[in-house]
């Protein structure tokens, strides 16, 4: 497609329900970031892939996060037994070139918004 | 650590010139982004630095002095549309990932 595309892009769970979040970057990019945003505040890193390699996954909170890109082109973010403070947006974002860019734009889709009751 | 700082909101009026400030210090340094965010929608690349001085691009200017870990997006001739988050993102190295600030957030009143 013409940019990054998530979906669903509004999601309720109820607190303790397992939530997936998929992300369609544009096409041929390599890498690809998921990102968290509180409202009011700036994306936060979540994770990262060069193609189907989770390159880094420091940002995830915790080991209910848990991310994949198994064919190097889709990603799930998947949030186990949901809790109130992961109401956020998801952000996801993709690249064209991977490590030791020249410039580090990133291109962003319109975000998936969890709100956990 | 990354630190990175900008004021939490500004307001300014239509047609005036606006100027948001980020000041930032991070474990290495490869460059400089502005995105803008309107409310419910994705980020937007505003500008990049990688050198000191001044970029310019149409009514939206970029400044970065790297020695005083500095920089501000100028806005010109003030819009209604420009009512957004600007957010101050830095980027350290490695592979592209960004470190972000938490925005600020812009009100351009008639």
């Amino acid at each position: 497609g013409a940019g990054v595309s998530q979906s669903p892009r509004y999601k309720v769970a109820k607190r303790g329900q397992d939530v997936a979040l998929r992300c369609d970057p544009i096409s041929g990019h390599v890498s690809l970031f998921w990102y968290q945003q509180a409202l009011g505040q700036g994306p936060e890193f979540l994770t990262y892939f060069q193609n189907e390699a989770q390159l880094d996954k420091s940002g995830l909170p915790s080991d209910r996060f848990f991310a994949e890109r198994p064919e190097g082109s889709v990603s799930t973010l998947k949030i186990q037994r949901t809790q109130q403070e992961d109401s956020a947006v998801y952000l996801c974002a993709s690249s064209p070139r991977g490590y030791r860019r020249d410039t580090g734009e990133l291109f962003f889709g319109e975000g998936s918004r969890l709100t956990v009751l | 650590g990354q630190n990175i700082d900008q004021p939490t909101e500004m307001t300014a009026t239509e047609g005036a010139i606006v100027q948001i400030n980020c000041t930032y210090q991070t474990s290495g340094f490869n460059g400089l982004f502005w995105y803008q965010q309107h409310a419910g929608e994705a980020p937007t690349f505003l500008s990049y630095n990688v050198l000191d001085g001044l970029e310019e691009k149409g009514r939206f200017s970029s400044f970065l002095s790297r020695s005083k870990g500095y920089s501000y997006l100028l806005l010109k001739e003030l819009q209604m549309k420009d009512s957004a988050s600007y957010l101050c993102a830095v980027y350290p190295g490695g592979y592209n990932k960004l470190i972000f600030g938490a925005g600020t957030r812009l009100a351009v009143h008639p």
